[in-house]
Formats: structure tokens, sequence, C-alpha cells
């Protein structure tokens, strides 16, 4: 079975503060993406990844930085965190050539 | 330009048949996707349909129409468990690899 993990499912940071987000894959999965998800918005897409040290801006990608030192991991910055980041993080991967996409179990995140 | 519409959302009777429409406007489309997500977790995959038809799996079944851009998900004997939301999401080869372009998802209601 693919595994998506996320480092915390609940996350409550104060405005200003550098926040780090991680997802890790066991599948070796050569793309990895992140998203957020807000009531009446659905998924949109932060960052993607699609091998390490390599990335491209999604649809929304102001406010955030991601890193990809490693094949299994992908992780998500906030470098300034603000009360409109406030929300469901959902991390998932893929492998070249795939379109399915196995999603971790969300991080939400509450900036207050 | 790209665009998935699907209902906001539905309600149905525990026992009964209900179908929830999705159309969409995609370049290089290559597939649409179901994804169910109960409240407060990840999206699960439920059916990847490629070519024109229904697939049936259990419950559930999946119709696609490339020529009218239009897809269905069919959800039967519906159980209190289906309450959720259902997320269509086309596969995309413009931009990189494994993108899907998400719909706002369709809460659905199950009532006894």
């Amino acid at each position: 079975d693919v595994k998506v993990t996320q480092s915390s499912r609940y996350l409550v940071k104060r405005t200003g503060e550098k926040v780090f987000l991680e997802c890790v894959q066991d599948m070796d999965h050569e793309n990895m993406f992140w998203y957020r998800q807000d009531p009446g918005l659905g998924l949109r897409l932060i960052y993607f990844s699609y091998d390490v040290k390599m990335k491209e801006k999604g649809d929304i990608p102001e406010g955030y930085s991601v890193s990809r030192e490693k094949k299994e991991r992908f992780s998500l910055i906030l470098e300034s965190a603000s009360t409109n980041q406030t929300s469901m993080y959902l991390c998932a991967s893929t492998r070249t050539g795939a379109y399915e996409q196995y999603f971790g179990p969300g991080t939400r995140l509450t900036v207050t | 330009g790209q665009n998935i519409d699907q209902p906001t959302e539905m309600t149905a009777t525990e026992g009964a048949i209900v179908q929830i429409n999705c159309t969409y406007q995609t370049s290089g489309f290559n597939g649409l996707f179901w994804y169910q997500q109960h409240a407060g977790e990840a999206p699960t995959f439920l059916s990847y349909n490629v070519l024109d038809g229904l697939e049936e799996k259990g419950r559930f079944s999946s119709f696609l129409s490339r020529s009218k851009g239009y897809s269905y998900l069919l959800l039967k004997e519906l159980q209190m468990k289906d309450s959720a939301s259902y997320l269509c999401a086309a596969a995309n080869y413009g931009g990189s690899q494994g993108n899907l372009i998400f719909g706002k998802g369709t809460k659905l209601s199950v009532k006894p």
C-alpha cells in the first residue's frame, strides 16, 4: 500500500512565524504535490515537484516555498505565516507517467 | 481556459440511487478521476475513466463522454457512510507531470 504521511494533523501558529510542513511517501514516487483546501474553493495547487531539487509553481504559490532534498520528502514552508493561510494542507504523490494521486492525511493549520 | 464544474451539494435517502455530474473544459485531457473525501480526511481514489463509457465497481459506477466533456458518478444502494464530498478531477497533459485539475467537490448528505 502506498503511504503518504504528514508531520502533523493539527498545528497552531502565530502570525509572522516560519512554519514547516513535511510530507513523506514510501513508494519511490517521482512527483509530489502540495495543495490547500478551503470551503467553497476546493483543492488548489500550491507547488509541485517532479524530481529531487526540482520545483514548479502551482496556482497559488505566493507566501509559500518548498524544498525537495530527498526523493521521498517534500516540505512546504510558510516564510511568515498570516491568518489567511489558515487552511487544510494536503500532500500527494504519484509516479511518473501516472495521474492517480495518493494523498496524505492532511494538516489543519490555524494561524492566530 | 480550464474549468471543472460539479454541484455544490446534494441530498439523497438511504437505499436510493444518486448521480453526481461533472462537466469539464481542459486542454490536453487525459482522463477523469473521482475521489471520495470524508470530512476532515484525505481524498481517496474511487475511479478513473480514460475511454468513453461506463465503468462499474460494486455500488459505484463512473461514466465518461469525452465528446461532451461530461462525466458522472453513480452511487447505488446508498448507505449512511456514503455521506462525504465527491471530487471530480481531470488529468491534464498541459503543465507538468501527473497534474490533476480538481473541481470544488460535491457534498453528499445521505439521510435515513
